[in-house]
């Protein structure tokens, strides 16, 4: 069965520094996502992509935040400057169709640890 | 704002017994409402989606009910076995949002053998 893939499965960097967390989604799929799960706590939005664009983004993903699909099939979250709070876990997920009620299909995530 | 509860952190059960889980809600009325397994250290998997104008779903050994005037989700897992051990997120769409998922903050299930 197809599955949305994540590397790295976990990323160590001082603060400050930029990192760039890869995402493969499912192949024809059409919509994206990154969403980030503090140890402990629930899992948040923080945008969704569609078309080469952001079509909706969270008050999380703030100006230290981008994304990109540099090909036909990477899609990735970069953290331009980062901050001890932004280590969580970090998913990409990924829907088929424009059907809001598609299941969204998440990868397993890359722990992120600021330092 | 829109609010979502799940019943309680952490749930025990022993093997065989149905574990019902609840996810309540305010301050909006979804369209449908999604359920969700976590394992530690990895991403949630899609489990079941009830849209607002149907009362139950079921999958296998799920159940889900959805009750849009108490404004509750019940999921049920009968014939609990020690392998469906796992957090267990609800999961709506965001107010206002086409896509956006907002997730509960979710259930940790423990079947006893």
């Amino acid at each position: 069965e197809p599955e949305v893939t994540q590397t790295p499965s976990h990323q160590v960097t001082q603060m400050g520094q930029e990192v760039i967390l890869r995402c493969v989604p499912i192949s024809n799929h059409l919509y994206f996502y990154w969403y980030r799960q503090i140890l402990g706590q629930k899992v948040e939005f923080l945008v969704s992509f569609y078309n080469n664009e952001i079509s909706e983004k969270s008050e999380i993903f703030d100006d230290q935040f981008s994304v990109e699909r540099p090909d036909g099939s990477n899609f990735t979250l970069k953290i331009r400057s980062t901050k001890l709070e932004d280590s969580a876990m970090y998913f990409c997920a990924s829907v088929l169709r424009e059907s809001r009620t598609d299941t969204q299909y998440f990868g397993p995530g890359t722990r992120l640890t600021v330092l | 704002s829109q609010k979502i509860e799940q019943n309680s952190e952490a749930l025990n059960i022993q093997e065989g017994k149905t574990a019902t889980l609840t996810c309540n809600y305010t301050n909006y009325s979804p369209a449908y409402l999604q359920w969700y397994r976590q394992d530690p250290g990895r991403g949630p998997v899609f489990l079941l989606l009830i849209r607002e104008n149907e009362k139950e779903k079921r999958k296998e050994r799920l159940k889900v009910t959805f009750d849009t005037t108490l404004k509750q989700s019940l999921f049920h897992i009968t014939a609990s076995q020690p392998a469906d051990s796992a957090t267990y997120l609800c999961a709506l769409p965001a107010a206002g949002s086409a896509r956006q998922l907002t997730f509960g903050s979710g259930t940790q299930l423990t079947v006893l053998p």
